[in-house]
């Protein structure tokens, strides 16, 4: 069954380092998706990437963050300069998204995230 | 704001009993509701979701209420089971491929 896969699993940075996780979204999905979850607390919406653009965005996402599709495979969400409240799990999602009905979100394992 | 609560936050029930889990919304204009599991260490994964157009829905032993004049929708397990042990959350979305606005979580623990 095809799966959402992320590298790396765990990744520990310094503060002020730049960081980028990497997602394989489904192969034949249209969305994708950025979320993520600091320990213990609810799982938060960060963007959506549709058609080679971001399709919606939260406050969380500020100038430090960026996403990008460099290739017809991965998915990427670079932190420019990471601040101690960045650590916490970042979960990529995708969705193939044709119609109502169609708009199933599968989630990845998670790159948990330490800034110290 | 779009707001998604969700309750309890802990729950434990005996092997065999029925687990009920409640989530209410704030933005009357949500139109999609899935249900996610996550065990230790995974991602979430979608267990059964709810369309607007819809009041129930049923998948084995888990099934779905939905109340839009409310706006509630509760997720029930019956003849639960060990495995069902999990963080179990519930999320809305208002437009088809729109984000989803998760609730806080209930972990949901089955004794044998």
């Amino acid at each position: 069954e095809p799966e959402v896969t992320q590298t790396p699993s765990h990744q520990v940075t310094q503060m002020g380092q730049e960081v980028i996780l990497r997602c394989v979204p489904i192969s034949n999905h249209l969305y994708f998706y950025w979320y993520r979850q600091i320990l213990g607390q609810k799982v938060e919406f960060l963007v959506s990437f549709y058609n080679n653009e971001i399709s919606e965005k939260s406050e969380i996402f500020d100038d430090q963050f960026s996403v990008e599709r460099p290739d017809g495979s991965n998915f990427t969400l670079k932190i420019r300069s990471t601040k101690l409240e960045d650590s916490a799990m970042y979960f990529c999602a995708s969705s193939e998204v044709i119609r109502a009905g169609e708009e199933t979100q599968y989630f990845g394992p998670g790159t948990r995230l330490l800034v110290l | 704001g779009e707001n998604v609560e969700q309750h309890p936050s802990t729950l434990s029930v005996q092997e065999g009993d029925s687990a009920v889990i409640k989530c209410t919304y704030s933005d009357s204009a949500s139109n999609y509701f899935p249900w996610y599991k996550q065990e230790l260490g995974k991602g979430p994964q979608l267990i059964i979701d709810i369309r607007s157009n819809v009041g129930e829905k049923k998948d084995q032993r888990i099934a779905v209420t939905l109340n839009k004049t409310a706006k509630h929708f509760s997720l029930h397990i019956t003849e639960t089971q060990p495995e069902d042990s999990a963080v179990y959350f519930c999320a809305a979305s208002t437009w088809v491929g729109g984000k989803l606005i998760f609730g806080q979580g209930t972990e949901l623990s089955v004794k044998p």
